[in-house]
């Protein structure tokens, strides 16, 4: 079946330094990305979207990019902060608007003061 | 704004027994979602509700069921529990989907512990 998988599940990063958090997915008919971060005893929290209309988009500190040709997506945290560290998912779904999200693996990025 | 509520935050359950979680979406939030939350599977699409209709349901048995109610909270139940149901389930809301900047906000969870 189709999935979303992470390249790595867990990531150091020094404080202040940038991190990027890589993602596959399979679907080829994906339209949304979504990533997520989620911290130890909360919910998933929104970061930032992407449509496949797109192959970059910038947040504050945040950039996703989307390479389509590849089935590949990533999340760029710039000057990483110390509440920085939690798990990062990326989430999809083929009907821009459908909310059954598929989920990655999720990654543990971890900021070293 | 006040963000997605969910309650309770735990709940203990014994094999057997059912069980009823809520949700309160963002207010003004019409579409609601429930995920299922597990180290082994991760995170799992159960269903999703909006105008108070299924619009679409994940691969759960049967014993997995929710609603959505006029004023677009929503209830999970599960029945008949097994061990295998202790998760963090997560519910979601989101504006009206299918619409830009509607993305999916979570609610910190209901921690359910079968035993």
């Amino acid at each position: 079946g189709e999935s979303v998988g992470l390249h790595l599940p867990t990531l150091s990063v020094q404080e202040g330094d940038n991190s990027i958090i890589n993602c596959a997915y399979s679907n080829s008919a994906s339209d949304y990305f979504i990533w997520y971060k989620q911290e130890s005893g909360k919910g998933p929290q929104f970061i930032i979207d992407i449509r496949s209309n797109m192959d970059k988009r910038q947040g504050q500190r945040v950039t996703v990019l989307l390479n389509k040709t590849v089935k590949h997506l990533s999340l760029q945290i710039a000057a990483t902060q110390p509440g920085d560290s939690a798990v990062y998912f990326c989430a999809e779904t083929s009907n821009f608007g459908n909310e059954k999200l598929t989920f990655g693996t999720g990654t543990r990025l971890t900021i070293i003061p | 704004k006040a963000g997605v509520t969910q309650t309770p935050r735990y709940l203990i359950k014994t094999r057997g027994q059912q069980v009823t979680l809520s949700c309160s979406p963002i207010s003004g939030h019409r579409s609601v979602s429930w995920y299922q939350q597990t180290p082994g599977q991760g995170l799992q699409f159960l269903f999703e509700y909006f105008s108070e209709t299924q619009r679409n349901k994940g691969n759960f048995p049967g014993r997995f069921s929710g609603r959505q109610f006029s004023n677009s909270r929503s209830e999970m139940n599960v029945s008949t529990l097994e061990l295998g149901d202790s998760a963090l389930y997560l519910c979601a809301s989101s504006q009206i989907p299918g619409t830009n900047n509607s993305p999916l906000h979570f609610g910190n969870g209901t921690r359910l512990t079968v035993t």
